[in-house]
């Protein structure tokens, strides 16, 4: 079955303590893309890849790192996650950055306290 | 940088009925992307339609539709025969290109349409 796969689905976690959230595609997609929702602000993107080892930076990329070593797999790593990184996560890929259909992960529920 | 704007945050229709949910968007690209998606309570993110900026004919997919005017950058969406399982938040987005930044994507706040029986 088709998917992208995020893990973990909830974490509650403390000030500066480095967390990565896990991002895995089976679709032999290029792209992928990592997204925050906050009520009232739509999906912001943090992150994206075209490739392997290619990353650009989104609309919010401030406090975020991402690595791309292969094609699968797009982790997000909070090095030190804040409480305004509190949010709902999601993980895209699609194929190439043309007219196709996004693939969305289930989301992570990150919470900073 | 690209702007999207949905100006309803919430919206209600009779089921069976038509609704139609606004989306306006600011770019000084020529051809783009733009996509509707549908997020229902269970959080998952759905594609509903998609569009090419290029493409005059506006995009059809079953009871979805919408009205695509370029040169007023609005793209809304249609929805007929509106079902119950249409309840849910509805995204607007845009992205870019190949090219430049290409990859980049933004997206609406969202609509909130709620189908009452």
């Amino acid at each position: 079955e088709a998917q992208v796969t995020q893990n973990p689905r909830y974490l509650i976690t403390v000030t500066g303590k480095k967390l990565t959230v896990t991002c895995s595609q089976n679709m032999n997609h290029e792209y992928m893309s990592w997204y925050r929702q906050d009520p009232g602000l739509g999906l912001r993107q943090i992150y994206y890849s075209m490739n392997v080892e290619v990353t650009d930076k989104g609309d919010v990329p401030e406090g975020y790192k991402v690595s791309r070593k292969e094609k699968r797999n797009f982790p997000l790593i909070l090095e030190s996650p804040s409480p305004n990184q509190t949010s709902l996560y999601f993980c895209a890929s699609k194929l190439g950055t043309a007219n196709t259909e996004a693939f969305f992960g289930q989301g992570t529920r990150l919470t900073v306290v | 940088a690209q702007t999207v704007t949905q100006s309803q945050p919430e919206m209600s229709v009779q089921e069976a009925e038509t609704v139609t949910l606004s989306c306006t968007y600011d770019t000084s690209e020529n051809n783009y992307y733009l996509f509707w998606y549908k997020q229902p309570p269970s959080r998952q993110m759905i594609l509903v339609i998609r569009q090419e900026a290029y493409k005059q004919q506006n995009a059809t997919e079953n009871r979805f539709s919408v009205n695509f005017q370029k040169a007023a950058k609005s793209f809304s969406l249609k929805i007929s025969d509106s079902q119950l399982g249409d309840t849910a938040m509805y995204f607007c987005a845009f992205m870019k290109p190949p090219g430049t930044n290409a990859g980049k994507s933004t997206f609406g706040d969202g609509t909130t349409l709620t189908v009452k029986p």
